[in-house]
């Protein structure tokens, strides 16, 4: 079972940006066995897939969010890191990482469903 | 994107009762190569992180009780609840990943009658 835990600030102001990162236990975030994902639940609400990146190094991001996200990797520290700029108040949620398996051929890949969630880090975004 | 789309909002279930959960998508996620519905099961109880259920419409996640059970194909499923316990209040929600981007349902919330 994937073990992931969420870290970073819980309060940014608008227009600044999000910055989370989540650290994997019990596998290595370079398996072929994982690709990686975040995913977002405003308070009461329900859940929206935010992006996720591929053991291949390639990415999807949800195009709600396109121009201001990024997904990047540490192999090194074995993290992965969600970047998301110009934060709206709209943009208070419960951030999730999670380890999921993924399809690729041809050079594209294909998100599945979620198998392992992390514990989720509530953002405030308020100035 | 794919809608997905749930009902009820909200159900009230005695103990020991079936509960059933429907899911319906706005185009079929059943990928006809594989003859695989792409089509996952969720539950979040208050202040935990969702919980993979089932995927593949009917395929229990290991360790997932077997009296909850997935059924359904190409747009129209159903999660069913066959004697609902009290650690069985929780928000359901499905999720499609036959396309990009992945997206859930609103979420059905499960309560004791």
């Amino acid at each position: 079972q994937l073990q992931l835990q969420e870290s970073g600030p819980g309060l940014v102001k608008p227009s600044e940006t999000l910055s989370l990162t989540c650290t994997v236990a019990s596998a290595s975030v370079s398996s072929s066995d994982y690709s990686w994902g975040w995913i977002r639940q405003p308070p009461g609400k329900g859940l929206e897939w935010i992006g996720t990146i591929y053991h291949t190094g390639t990415s999807h991001y949800n195009p709600s969010l396109k121009g201001r996200l990024t997904i990047s990797v540490d192999t090194s520290k074995n993290q992965f890191s969600l970047k998301l700029t110009s934060v709206t108040a709209a943009e208070t949620a419960a951030y999730y990482c999670a380890g999921h398996p993924s399809f690729c051929a041809n050079g594209v890949c294909f998100t599945r469903y979620f198998e392992s969630w992390g514990q989720g880090i509530l953002v405030t975004v308020s100035s | 994107d794919i809608v997905m789309t749930q009902s009820p909002d909200s159900l009230g279930v005695s103990l020991g009762e079936r509960a059933t959960i429907n899911c319906k998508s706005s185009l079929s996620v059943l990928y006809s190569s594989k003859n695989k519905d792409y089509l996952a099961w969720y539950q979040q109880k208050p202040g935990q992180p969702p919980k993979l259920l089932i995927y593949g419409a009917s395929t229990r996640k290991s360790g997932v009780p077997d009296r909850f059970s997935g059924s359904g194909s190409g747009t129209d499923f159903n999660l069913t609840i066959s004697s609902l316990q009290a650690e069985d209040v929780a928000v359901y929600y499905c999720q499609q990943y036959y396309s990009t981007p992945p997206t859930f349902g609103q979420g059905t919330k499960l309560e004791i009658k």
